[in-house]
């Protein structure tokens, strides 16, 4: 199963909002609604922050929201605030045989 | 409270086998739904799945690493083991381990803080 493809880096200004995509296959992102995703500071374990695409754990942020389209999975923050720098990844299920995937993970620069 | 704790050695030889343990408390990987999942990240890398154990024992490992790596578990003591045969030193990194509670669809939802494995002779 090869990774899910995420863009390297994005950035925006403090208030702004940005937004990351995650493309896979039929086979993970666009057959199944099973989509998370991960910040992860340097030094730090990954943090939850999206699951089932569009939900957000308790405790969480609203200003993160998750979306999909076909096989793309996308996640939105929106009033960027500097500790929201951090690299940020995707994750799928993908089936019985595979189970999960991660993108390749997306630096976030809050300039 | 849920918690989980990786430990294992921070240094192995090439060809060595690698064993992880993970600890956990504050649920019970006998709960229907529940899984326990093993994750890495190289230095500069991106995450990795590795493997995962779910509540009927049932295992599912990562396909390219498949015949390198094999779970076990031990009930008594809230653990999940990982042991991954043949290190290179490729397999440096940061491993973890997380909770699914429930699996596949809620996401790792708590991790353990990771433990630094170097490969080199």
């Amino acid at each position: 199963q090869s990774a899910l493809t995420q863009p390297a880096s994005v950035s925006g200004s403090p208030g702004q909002s940005i937004t990351i995509s995650c493309t896979g296959s039929s086979s993970s992102v666009g057959d199944y609604n099973l989509v998370s995703w991960y910040q992860k500071h340097p030094g730090k374990a990954p943090k939850l922050i999206i699951y089932e695409v569009t939900k957000r754990p308790s405790g969480v942020s609203n200003r993160f929201a998750g979306s999909k389209s076909g096989n793309t999975a996308s996640l939105t923050i929106s009033g960027l605030q500097a500790d929201d720098e951090a690299d940020y990844y995707c994750c799928s299920y993908a089936g019985s045989s595979s189970f999960a995937v991660f993108g390749g993970g997306t630096k976030l620069a809050v300039l | 409270q849920v918690t989980l704790r990786e430990s294992g050695p921070a240094l192995v030889k090439p060809t060595q086998t690698l064993t992880l343990t993970c600890t956990f408390s504050g649920f019970s990987l006998d709960t229907s739904g529940m899984c326990v999942s093993w994750v890495r990240q190289p230095p500069g890398k991106a995450l990795e799945w590795l493997a995962l154990m779910d509540w009927g024992d049932d295992k599912y490992y990562n396909t390219p690493l498949k015949t390198r790596l094999t779970l076990s578990r031990d009930t008594s003591k809230n653990q999940v083991v990982l042991t991954m045969t043949n290190m290179e030193p490729v397999d440096t990194g940061t491993y973890f381990c997380a909770r699914l509670h429930v699996c596949p669809s809620g996401g790792m939802d708590v991790w353990g803080q990771g433990t630094t494995v170097t490969v080199s002779s």
